[in-house]
């Protein structure tokens, strides 16, 4: 799996969209972009994921760019329950049952300020 | 209550002693697994499962063994606690059809060992 890095922290304000920036220079053509979250205490969450279109959903965007080194997952109104840890990564799909599990690193920290 | 059910919430133990950790899904899941998260760090994966009677090793499986003897439960075993392994366990199942993204994750078990 490619290596993604993420800033540690951000704060936005509450209202505000949220751009929470992923690099992952190394990725490979059949690698995936997945955003997981994770609010304080509770289990991981599935956001959004995409290959190389940008993907919006009720929750979010997922911008990647044309070169797919880099992702942005928006969040358009920010509200203080989306404080989380926000992780990115990027996997080939597992097409069989050898396992390829999520692997999470270690994130960014998004503070939503009133 | 369909979900990912781990119990105990809590626990503390003394250097030496063996405990399982309990994890029961409802909703048929084929693929399960347990991670483990340590104080301001991403989640790691313990072990995982792809269906009942099958499991294998993920990237940290030293001091703990599963087993899945039924599609809803995933036991983690801690064969002698140490205080390295003091941590936030999470168990999370998904569909195979689903196992890209469609994870669901527990609560989480908060274990000290002391």
């Amino acid at each position: 799996d490619a290596k993604t890095t993420q800033p540690p922290s951000m704060d936005c304000a509450e209202g505000r969209a949220a751009n929470l920036p992923c690099n992952h220079s190394t990725i490979s053509g059949n690698e995936y972009v997945y955003w997981y979250r994770q609010i304080h205490s509770q289990g991981p969450q599935y956001i959004i994921h995409g290959l190389k279109n940008n993907e919006t959903n009720e929750m979010a965007s997922l911008i990647i760019t044309e070169d797919r080194k880099s992702s942005t997952l928006i969040l358009p109104h920010a509200t203080l329950r989306d404080t989380a840890v926000y992780y990115c990564i990027v996997r080939v799909p597992s097409m069989n049952n050898a396992g390829n599990m999520l692997t999470f690193g270690g994130g960014t920290r998004l503070m939503v300020k009133p | 209550n369909a979900g990912v059910t781990q119990t105990p919430k809590f626990q503390v133990l003394k250097t030496g002693q063996s405990m399982t950790l309990q994890c029961a899904q409802d909703m048929n899941h084929e693929y399960m697994s347990w991670y483990r998260q340590d104080p301001g760090m991403g989640l790691r994966l313990i072990h995982y499962s792809v269906g009942a009677g099958i499991t294998d090793q993920g990237e940290v499986p030293n001091g703990y063994n599963v087993s899945r003897s039924t599609t809803e439960d995933f036991p983690l075993r801690l064969l002698s606690a140490a205080p390295s392994q003091t941590s936030v366990y999470f168990c999370a199942s998904s569909y195979r059809r689903d196992r890209n993204y469609g994870y669901t994750f527990g609560s989480g078990t908060r274990l000290t060992v002391v």
